[in-house]
């Protein structure tokens, strides 16, 4: 069955990386987009960008621009998210969400999530 | 790109129906029929409800019904039960590769 199992918690500092895993169980890994979306603590969903692994292209939401990378590893069947220049308000836990594919343009699965603390 | 617009919270008794909506403008909800809704209970990951507006994923009870006009999408939630109490989010594509969400309702089962 379908499964994304993300990296564990990290604690980070002000200015520095992190770098988050997305390892796909259970399908194709190069048949499906995948997404990455982060919540703050008590607060809604917000969409940071998209990787298509076959070919590797990558789109991000402008807010994210130039702080954001992500890659896969076809190989291992793994997505990353790096994320850097943190801040207090990057604090929140990150979801790699797989695209539902077919041009349906929504997210069917979601990794349980990694929470990301950013704090001096 | 601005998130889209949800009610802060929703409520009805069980066996009632509820309403959610969600505005965005032209270039998200109103210029694709690509409207998705998720249901997130406290301490999980979302879960997919209503993907291109209307459809339902196999799993999810046809109580839930998915629609739009114009800019403005929404989600009904009929025959209310306790298990559909949590926070629900709405997405739209908004072109170009780009996804928004809207902030979220806290639907309360009364």
């Amino acid at each position: 069955q379908v499964q994304l199992v993300q990296s564990g918690a990290e604690v980070k500092k002000p200015g520095a990386s992190v770098k988050v895993s997305c390892k796909a169980v259970g399908y194709t890994f190069t048949s499906y987009n995948m997404h990455w979306v982060r919540q703050a603590p008590g607060q809604g969903l917000e969409w940071m960008g998209i990787i298509f692994p076959s070919g590797g292209g990558t789109y991000y939401a402008q807010k994210f621009q130039g702080r954001v990378t992500v890659t896969r590893d076809t190989s291992a069947s793994t997505v990353y998210m790096e994320l850097s220049s943190l801040r207090s308000e990057d604090t929140a836990v990150y979801y790699c969400a797989r695209d539902s594919g077919s041009g349906r343009y929504s997210f069917n699965y979601w990794g349980q999530g990694t929470p990301v603390a950013v704090s001096s | 790109q601005s998130a889209l617009t949800q009610p802060p919270s929703a409520s009805g008794s069980p066996g009632q129906s509820v309403t959610i909506s969600c505005t965005g403008t032209n270039s998200d909800v109103g210029g694709y029929n690509y409207v998705s809704w998720y249901q997130q209970h406290p301490g999980k990951a979302p879960k997919l409800l209503i993907y291109e507006v209307s459809k339902r994923p196999s799993g999810v009870p046809d109580r839930f019904y998915g629609s739009k006009s114009g800019n403005t999408a929404s989600l009904t939630v009929s025959g209310l039960q306790a298990e559909d109490e949590g926070d629900i989010y709405c997405s739209s594509y908004a072109g170009r590769n780009n996804w928004v969400f809207g902030g979220g309702t806290k639907l309360t089962v009364l």
